[in-house]
Formats: structure tokens, sequence, C-alpha cells
């Protein structure tokens, strides 16, 4: 059972484009949703992460939105690059355990 | 750079085997987590460990078992392997415990069975 549902599966995007990633929950009891962006061979990195309290945090070009009462929350990339490319994860905690989201591949075109 | 090492980077092991991975977490940090990556999947939580206990496990069999040292650096141990745990082992390392935010990542070990 998929307890965060991530989509599109993979997004092709020209440069300066804003590709958007939407992520879907269920559970109430997860209180952090962190987004992860991992190049091949690579673990994932920390890119930005928010609390369910807010409604949006943004942190350079990279900007989530958290809808509470829907049980989703997205990730916008402004102006995108090509060396924005990779796999995106989106993630939420629960106690002391993360669940994942399935990956969104993103290739940025120059 | 995370700060979290992980060893080694690749191992190709027999099915049956054992094998041993290791982590070194980020300074100042005392809880290690470890997933297991399949290809085009995400991270699945294995188990954690927190001041050297096991604090929480996901859904994997006893054949994967853990240890964290008074460093707080981790081994993940897998006996009887089989191919489908053929993936990428990730180790995160975060700080204080139970209800800890912040998970740093190594750049895993790729197992591979045949």
């Amino acid at each position: 059972q998929q307890q965060v549902k991530q989509s599109p599966q993979s997004l092709i995007v020209q440069k300066g484009g804003i590709p958007i990633i939407n992520c879907a929950y269920e559970n109430t009891a997860f209180d952090y949703f962190p987004w992860y962006q991992q190049f091949p061979g690579k673990g994932p990195a920390l890119l930005i992460a928010i609390r369910p309290d807010v409604s949006e945090k943004k942190e350079g070009r990279f900007t989530i939105s958290f809808n509470k009462s829907a049980k989703q929350f997205s990730l916008h990339i402004m102006d995108s690059q090509p060396g924005d490319s990779a796999t995106y994860f989106c993630a939420a905690r629960t106690g002391n355990q993360f669940y994942f989201g399935t990956g969104t591949s993103l290739t940025v075109i120059p | 750079e995370t700060g979290v090492t992980q060893s080694p980077t690749h191992l190709i092991k027999t099915r049956g085997q054992q094998v041993t991975l290791r982590c070194s977490s980020q300074s100042g940090h005392n809880t290690v987590s470890w997933y297991q990556q399949a290809l085009g999947q995400g991270p699945q939580f294995i188990f954690q460990y927190y001041r050297e206990e096991e604090n929480g496990r996901g859904n994997f069999p006893p054949r994967f078992s853990g240890l964290q040292f008074p460093n707080y650096s981790s081994e993940l141990n897998v006996n009887a392997l089989e191919l489908d745990d053929s993936a990428l082992y990730l180790c995160a390392s975060s700080g204080g415990g139970t209800g800890n935010t912040e998970a740093f990542f190594g750049q895993g070990t790729r197992l591979t069975v045949v």
C-alpha cells in the first residue's frame, strides 16, 4: 500500500518552464513533508520541506504548496534549468519513519 | 555533501550469502535509518537506530538486522540473500531521536545479488 502517491511519473519541460510535481496522502498523522532530489548513482538530497500548519514555503527557485484539507502538496520549480534534471521524491513523516512517493523523473530541455 | 558516508559503494553477492553494509552518520547525529531503494522506486524504510537501540522497523523480514555503535555509526546485515534484495541501500542520519525532522542521506550502497 503506497502511503504517499506521487504524479506524474515523468515530466519534460523547456528551460525556464515551471514543472509541478504533485503528491497526495491519507494518513493524518503525517507531520512533516520533505522533498528530495536524486541524481543517478547518488543518494537523495533534501531540497525543501514543510509542516502542515503552513500553506506555502519558498526557498530560492523551489516552492512547496500545501493543502491540508485536501491532503495534497506539490513542488514547483521556477525558471527550471537543465541542471535540475533529476528524480524528485516527495515524502511524509510520522513518528520516526519517512514514507516516500515513487518519484518523478524530470528532464529540462535546454 | 551531507557528511553521511556509506561503504562499500558497490557490491556483488551470490544468492544465499550474507552481506554487511556500513554507515557513518553526520557529526552530531545520533539516529540512523536504513532504506532499500529498488530500481525506479522510492526508498522503503527498513529500520532505525537511536542511541544503539532499534527504534522502529518497516515491513522487512528478520534476516535484515542492524547494529549501531557508541560513535553512532551503523551496520545493516542481510542474511540468506535473495535475488530481490538487489537494490540501492541508503543510510540516513538525523539528530534528536524520535520526532527529529531532517534526514540526510549517504550516497548509498548498490547491492547486486546474482
